[in-house]
């Protein structure tokens, strides 16, 4: 099971900062939060990921509270290009491995 | 320059057929990983390979069955389709299993079962 909420929906217009909350809560002291965007009929693509520490690209920054419990993904200008569904990842570890498990995402629509 | 590639994209079969989706990466990388995305838009792991070796195993029937001749190449075979197995299938890969290195998708492979 998904570790994260994230709401079902959001909009923004064109120009303006797309901001994308989630929930964490039972996040563990080492797992990381990573967010992927699956733009429709494509394949997801990697967004950012952090741990504990604010994390900036050339696509997006990502704050994370600091009792970790939530984080927000913001995309500072956002484009129609942005309009994807942005998914909220809690990274799982395991003995040999460690496995990103899904939400059911965020559907963002960017308005003209 | 695709970095994970997956053939075919689109496949529609009958029920009782035995299909395969190939995954190629040309990243170096040594993990790769078979996800399945339903009608509902659930993305969820089924396998996960690390230089060959199977080291993620989801609850998936024993109908699918992958496999790795090497490191750059996970292949999916399905037997005995069922149309519950219609969804989207995504190959993906990262440099290794343990380091948290990002994971890298492929467009997807549509199954149809019909």
């Amino acid at each position: 099971d998904a570790k994260t909420t994230q709401p079902p929906s959001m909009d923004c217009a064109e120009g303006r900062a797309a901001n994308l909350p989630c929930n964490h809560s039972t996040i563990s002291g080492n797992e990381y939060v990573y967010w992927y965007r699956q733009i429709h009929s494509q394949g997801p693509q990697y967004i950012i990921h952090g741990l504990k520490n604010n994390e900036t690209n050339e696509m997006a920054s990502l704050i994370i509270t600091e009792d970790r419990k939530s984080s927000t993904l913001i995309l500072p200008h956002a484009t129609l290009r942005d309009t994807a569904v942005y998914y909220c990842i809690v990274r799982v570890s395991m003995d040999s491995s460690y496995k990103l498990i899904f939400g059911s995402g965020t559907r963002l629509l960017v308005r003209p | 320059d695709t970095a994970v590639s997956q053939t075919p994209k689109y496949l529609v079969t009958q029920m009782g057929n035995d299909k395969s989706i190939k995954c190629e990466q040309n990243l170096g990388h040594d993990t790769m990983y078979w996800y399945k995305q339903d009608s509902k838009k659930f993305l969820k792991i089924m396998f996960s390979y690390n230089n060959k070796e199977l080291i993620i195993n989801e609850t998936v029937p024993n109908r699918f069955s992958p496999k790795s001749p090497d490191k750059a190449h996970l292949n999916l075979h399905i037997n005995s389709l069922e149309l519950g197995d219609s969804a989207v299938y995504f190959c993906a890969s990262s440099q290794s299993a343990i380091s948290g290195n990002t994971i890298y998708f492929g467009e997807g492979s549509w199954l149809t079962v019909v």
